[in-house]
């Protein structure tokens, strides 16, 4: 099993509807949570942080469950430039980051 | 404030021969990885430093791989010889500190090997 996983999609959604990705992690003991966009043949960019107590951005709202050991994104209100993979990183305080593969996301007109 | 810099942007070689790409930092971030990033996978932490010193360097290949980070700045990874497998994008990111594990990547350098 790997230590992050991500549905890899892709996720095909019209414009202005709401989509959510999920990513679970295996390690009980991290401390740090992200989740990063990555456009086609481009460097990963960080989206937002992962707090326990949820974080809102806009249309963009990530979160924390670590009884089920997993984070979770919402998009509302897609729009066509939101079409991107969407990385979720999962770190333990200074120690090595693990990336997941993952999720492809496709907004359509 | 400039981003993370990364030298060449591509490069196309063939195998069993030397490359080097090399990165800059965020100015004032102690921390800098080198990661691989195969195509439809997310980056795979090759080596961190923390200055000058390799804290993390367990998923280097050493026996093709090197790095080093003179000085605490800049940094170069060295692939000699090139194999076709080594195909990937490398990317190097830093963070401020290893307190933190919020890192800013640069561009990459995309390698072919043929």
């Amino acid at each position: 099993r790997k230590e992050v996983e991500q549905d890899p999609g892709p996720f095909n959604v019209p414009e202005g509807a709401t989509v959510a990705f999920n990513c679970t992690y295996s390690n009980s003991a991290s401390q740090s949570f992200f989740w990063y966009r990555q456009d086609c043949r481009k460097e990963p960019k960080l989206l937002m942080s992962v707090y326990s107590s949820g974080n809102e951005d806009g249309r963009f709202t990530a979160q924390l469950n670590r009884a089920s050991q997993y984070i979770s994104l919402l998009i509302r209100d897609s729009k066509l430039s939101d079409s991107a993979t969407y990385l979720c990183a999962v770190g333990k305080g200074g120690f090595k980051t693990i990336f997941g593969a993952g999720t492809r996301l496709f907004v359509k007109a | 404030e400039a981003g993370v810099v990364q030298s060449p942007r591509y490069k196309i070689i063939e195998k069993k021969q030397p490359v080097a790409f090399w990165c800059n930092p965020i100015s004032g971030h102690n921390t800098l990885y080198w990661y691989r990033q195969n195509l439809g996978q997310g980056p795979e932490l090759l080596i961190r430093y923390e200055n000058e010193e390799a804290v993390d360097d367990s998923q280097l290949p050493k026996d093709r791989f090197s790095a080093e980070r003179l000085k605490g700045v800049d940094s170069t990874l060295k692939i000699q010889p090139a194999e076709l497998g080594d195909s990937a994008v490398y990317l190097c990111a830093s963070s401020m500190d290893r307190s933190t594990d919020t890192q800013y990547f640069g561009p990459g350098t995309r390698l072919t090997v043929l």
